[in-house]
């Protein structure tokens, strides 16, 4: 049971424009809300987080947007740019017991075309 | 400071082979985890480890064991590989439960 569902699974862009990726939780017990960033031959990079207290978040071009009551949190990137384009997962975690276990989406490809 | 180090980078197994992957870090963190990678599936939980000589079940721990002799590594085995298997893996650690994860570059497996 996939329990965060990643949308959409592939996205192309213009330079310039805005990339918008959206996440839905099943679990309300999550308490942790990552974004990672994830390049050809790489491990995936942390990119922004939120926590639930709080309905946005932004750094730079990257803002998470959250809505508790709808279980749903997106990713939105400003004046997309070709080097954004990578795959991007959303992941939610609770900190269960002893450690923090992370459950991913199943990641959306960005392409920025120039 | 190489972070967190994965070896080998790539393998191809007949089924049934055995092999142990290796993560090595120098950030002195405590915490370890080892993820697979699957087209359409994100990553998912193999083990994971909390500190030197602990380690616990994931969401797919089932034909991986795994072992955390030293701190600074961590061990990902396949007794007897099988293509279900074929995937990239990917080892990650963190210092706490309040802090990022840190991924290596992964191992791409295939079991053919």
């Amino acid at each position: 049971q996939q329990q965060v569902k990643q949308s959409p699974q592939s996205l192309i862009v213009q330079k310039g424009g805005i990339s918008i990726i959206n996440c839905a939780y099943e679990n309300t017990a999550f308490d942790y809300f990552p974004w990672y960033q994830q390049f050809p031959g790489k491990g995936p990079a942390l990119l922004i987080a939120i926590r639930p207290d709080v309905s946005e978040k932004k750094e730079g071009r990257f803002t998470i947007s959250f809505n508790k009551s709808a279980k749903q949190f997106s990713l939105h990137i400003m004046d997309s740019q070709p080097g954004d384009s990578a795959t991007y997962f959303c992941a939610a975690s609770i900190s269960s017991g002893s450690a923090r276990q992370l459950t991913f989406g199943s990641g959306t490809q960005l392409t920025v075309l120039p | 400071n190489a972070g967190v180090t994965q070896t080998p980078k790539f393998r191809v197994l007949k089924t049934g082979q055995s092999m142990t992957l290796l993560c090595a870090q120098d950030m002195n963190h405590e915490y370890m985890y080892w993820y697979r990678q699957d087209p359409g599936m994100g990553l998912r939980l193999i083990h994971y480890s909390v500190g030197e000589g602990t380690t616990a079940k994931g969401e797919v721990p089932d034909g991986y064991n795994v072992s955390r002799l030293k701190k600074q590594n961590f061990l990902l085995g396949l007794e007897s590989a099988a293509p279900s298997q074929t995937s990239v893996y990917f080892c990650a650690t963190t210092r706490d439960n309040n802090s990022p994860l840190h991924f290596g570059n992964g191992t791409r497996l295939t079991v053919t």
